[in-house]
C-alpha cells in the first residue's frame, strides 16, 4: 500500500511560472486536502475536498487552485508562482469526521 | 475563527520524565482534537484522537485530556525516551468541514 503519493519532491520555479504538484492516495478515501508549512506558522489548510467534484476553500486559498476529478487523485495548481509561496507543501487524506489524516512526504517548493 | 494555540517554545526535559505538551482552543468546543508526531523532514503522523464527550484516552506511553472548560487538551509522554524528540501538533475540525486545522506545534527534545 503506497498511501498518499506526492511528487515531485523538490521544485524551484521563477516568479511567473506555473505548475501543479500531484497528489494520490490508494486508501480509498473520500476527503483530501492540501496544507502548506512554514516555519514558525504551523500547517495551514490551503483547499480541502470531501468527494470527486467537490472542493472548497481553506484557510489560505489565494493564489492556488484544485480539482477532483476521481477520487484518487487530488492536484494543487500555482497559476502564477510568487515568492511567498515557497514552503513546503503537505497533501493528505481521511475517511471523514475525526479520522486519521494521512500525510504525504511533502513537496519542497522554491520560487524565485 | 477556530484556532488552535501551542506553545512556539521548544520543550526540554530529561529521558525517563513525564512530558506535558499543552494545546488550546478558541471559540466553541471542536468535536474533536487530534494530536500528530512530526519528525524533521516528514510528514506528521497521527498519535491520538479525543472526542468532545471523552475526558481522556490512552495508547501506550501516550496520554491526551479534554477539558471543556479550560478549552484545553494536554497530551503527556510518559517515561520519555530521546527518541520521543520531535514535534507535537495538535489539530481540531476547521470550520464546518470535517478536515483539521493545526496549530503550530511544540518542539519536544528528551536529553539522555
Amino acid at each position: 500500500n503506497a498511501g498518499v503519493t506526492q511528487t515531485p519532491k523538490f521544485q524551484v520555479l521563477k516568479t511567473g511560472q506555473s505548475m501543479t504538484l500531484q497528489c494520490a492516495q490508494d486508501m480509498n478515501h473520500e476527503y483530501m486536502s492540501w496544507y502548506r508549512q512554514d516555519p514558525g506558522m504551523g500547517l495551514r489548510l490551503i483547499h480541502y475536498s470531501v468527494g470527486a467534484g467537490i472542493t472548497d476553500q481553506g484557510e489560505v486559498p489565494n493564489g492556488y487552485n484544485v480539482s477532483r476529478s476521481t477520487t484518487e487523485d487530488f492536484p494543487l495548481r500555482l497559476l502564477s508562482a510568487a515568492p511567498s509561496q515557497t514552503s513546503v507543501y503537505f497533501c493528505a487524506s481521511s475517511n471523514g469526521q475525526g479520522d486519521i489524516q494521512y500525510f504525504g512526504a511533502g513537496t519542497r517548493l522554491s520560487v524565485l | 475563527s477556530q484556532k488552535i494555540e501551542q506553545n512556539s517554545e521548544a520543550l526540554n526535559i530529561q529521558e525517563g520524565k513525564t512530558a506535558t505538551l499543552t494545546c488550546n482552543y478558541t471559540n466553541y468546543s471542536p468535536a474533536y482534537l487530534q494530536w500528530y508526531r512530526q519528525d524533521p523532514g516528514r510528514g506528521p503522523v497521527f498519535l491520538l484522537l479525543i472526542r468532545e464527550n471523552e475526558k481522556e484516552k490512552r495508547k501506550e506511553r501516550l496520554k491526551v485530556t479534554f477539558d471543556t472548560t479550560l478549552k484545553q487538551s494536554l497530551f503527556h509522554i510518559t517515561a520519555s525516551q530521546p527518541a520521543d524528540s520531535a514535534t507535537y501538533l495538535c489539530a481540531r475540525e476547521w470550520g464546518g468541514s470535517y478536515i483539521p486545522t493545526f496549530g503550530r506545534g511544540t518542539s519536544l527534545i528528551v536529553h539522555p
